[in-house]
């Protein structure tokens, strides 16, 4: 089972614009956290938002969370190419982080 | 920084073939994950470790087993390998606190292929 769903599957944008991912999820969560992932290597935590919070900041990152609809979106302000990558949500829920199918995110200089 | 080591980056093994699959850890972190990466499926989760010793079944650990023999290494075993489990397999350790709820660090994964 998926406990997160995110959209878009891919993203195409130019060096300098924003890039915003969503994420719905299905059941009650502890918390939601967003991983980067390269392409061939492992993923990197970004950001992790518990459930009693609306929202994040780190750096040029902002995450929202909207448990009422089951929702969460991840920010990414001002691109870079180096930001061409593969986004995950996962959400935490009994003892286990369970992840989407990702977005895969493409920055052209 | 944690690093998480996986043994192999690439690997090929015959179906049938017992497979072994080895994670390490330098940080001395209790929770350990092993999930398998498919395309157009995510990550899911195979098994997990709170402890030595200890383990519990993911959302897919048909054909899969686990050893936890010591706090840094966490090793995920196909039993007797199976075209269906070629991917790729990530490795995550984290610190303690209520399971997953902590950010997980990742291995640079063991791309897989059985033939």
């Amino acid at each position: 089972s998926q406990q997160g769903e995110e959209d878009p599957q891919a993203l195409s944008i130019q060096e300098g614009e924003n890039a915003t991912m969503n994420c719905s999820y299905k059941t009650s969560i502890n918390n939601l956290q967003w991983y980067r992932q390269n392409s061939g290597r492992g993923l990197v935590h970004l950001i992790l938002i518990r459930s009693n919070e609306r929202e994040k900041h780190s750096g040029r990152l902002r995450v929202t969370l909207d448990t009422s609809k089951k929702s969460s979106s991840l920010l990414i302000t001002a691109s870079r190419a180096a930001d061409t990558a593969s986004y995950f949500c996962g959400g935490t829920s009994y003892g286990k982080l369970t992840f989407g199918q990702g977005t895969i995110l493409t920055v052209h200089p | 920084d944690v690093k998480v080591t996986q043994s192999s980056r690439y690997l090929v093994k015959r179906t049938g073939e017992k497979v072994f699959l080895e994670c390490v850890q330098d940080m001395d972190h209790e929770n350990m994950f092993w999930y398998r990466q498919d395309p157009g499926l995510g990550l899911r989760l195979i098994y997990f470790s709170y402890d030595v010793k200890m383990k519990e079944k993911g959302d897919i650990p048909e054909g899969y087993s686990v050893s936890r023999e010591k706090k840094e290494r966490f090793s995920l075993i196909l039993e007797s390998a199976s075209t269906n489990q070629t991917s790729m397999y990530l490795c995550a350790s984290s610190v303690p606190g209520q399971g997953a709820n902590q950010p997980q660090h990742f291995g640079d994964g063991t791309r897989l292929s059985i033939l």
